[in-house]
């Protein structure tokens, strides 16, 4: 069965710091991959998502980035993280044929 | 592009009472629809989805949904709650399947003993 791997569960960074979160999906090949951000009240901001290796699509404007380095594996970085970066970074995977996003358990950020 | 709007973003209702949160959609194409449990601190789990074929989709913990189209609705509904239904929810519209998922704003949804 397919398992997707979401680390870490919650971090606290100040501003200015950088920031690496990643994912891993587990018992699936080529997925299409997605990082969406959840602030309070504001539901589920689509920030990428990537259909293969190398292919990364930006939904939103930001000092965000993500990279796939592997079919598998999925990176949301920043160079330096500002206040408003604060929230709950979900990722998520999905196969083909109408099936749905199966999401990782999320990651808290808070940037103080 | 789809778009999703929840009405009401706190539905509060009585252990054993009826369930009904809305969800509208707008898209220009047959939608996939899906909808979304969220409990605190945790990843979303799918409820039910309706891409093709019967409107009426059952999913689990007894929710259910209705696609109607002439109403772009997909309303959630489940005929006795119980308070471990108490979570955030989230209805989503797709265009393309596998691709984006555009989310609603959630409904908070209180069980009261």
């Amino acid at each position: 069965s397919q398992t997707i791997h979401q680390w870490p569960a919650t971090l606290v960074q100040p501003v200015g710091s950088p920031l690496s979160l990643e994912c891993t999906v587990e018992g699936t090949s080529n997925p299409n991959l997605y990082w969406y951000r959840q602030a309070a009240g504001r539901g589920l901001q689509l920030l990428f998502y990537s259909v293969g290796i190398g292919q990364i699509s930006s939904e939103v404007p930001q000092n965000l980035s993500a990279s796939r380095p592997q079919d598998r594996q999925f990176i949301l970085s920043s160079k330096k993280l500002l206040l408003s970066d604060s929230g709950f970074y979900l990722c998520a995977w999905a196969g083909t044929g109408g099936s749905p996003l199966h999401f990782g358990n999320g990651t808290r950020l808070t940037v103080t | 592009a789809q778009s999703v709007t929840q009405l009401g973003s706190h539905v509060s209702v009585s252990e054993g009472a009826l369930v009904l949160l809305r969800c509208n959609y707008s898209s220009s194409v047959p939608p996939y629809l899906f909808w979304y449990v969220q409990y605190p601190n945790q990843g979303l789990q799918l409820l039910l989805k309706y891409t093709t074929g019967a409107t009426l989709v059952k999913g689990i913990n007894g929710f259910e949904a209705e696609f109607k189209k002439s109403e772009t609705s997909f309303h959630l509904t489940k005929p006795s709650a119980h308070m471990s239904d108490a979570a955030e929810y989230f209805c989503a519209v797709s265009e393309r399947s596998g691709y984006a998922l555009n989310f609603g704003k959630g409904t908070s949804l209180l069980v009261t003993p």
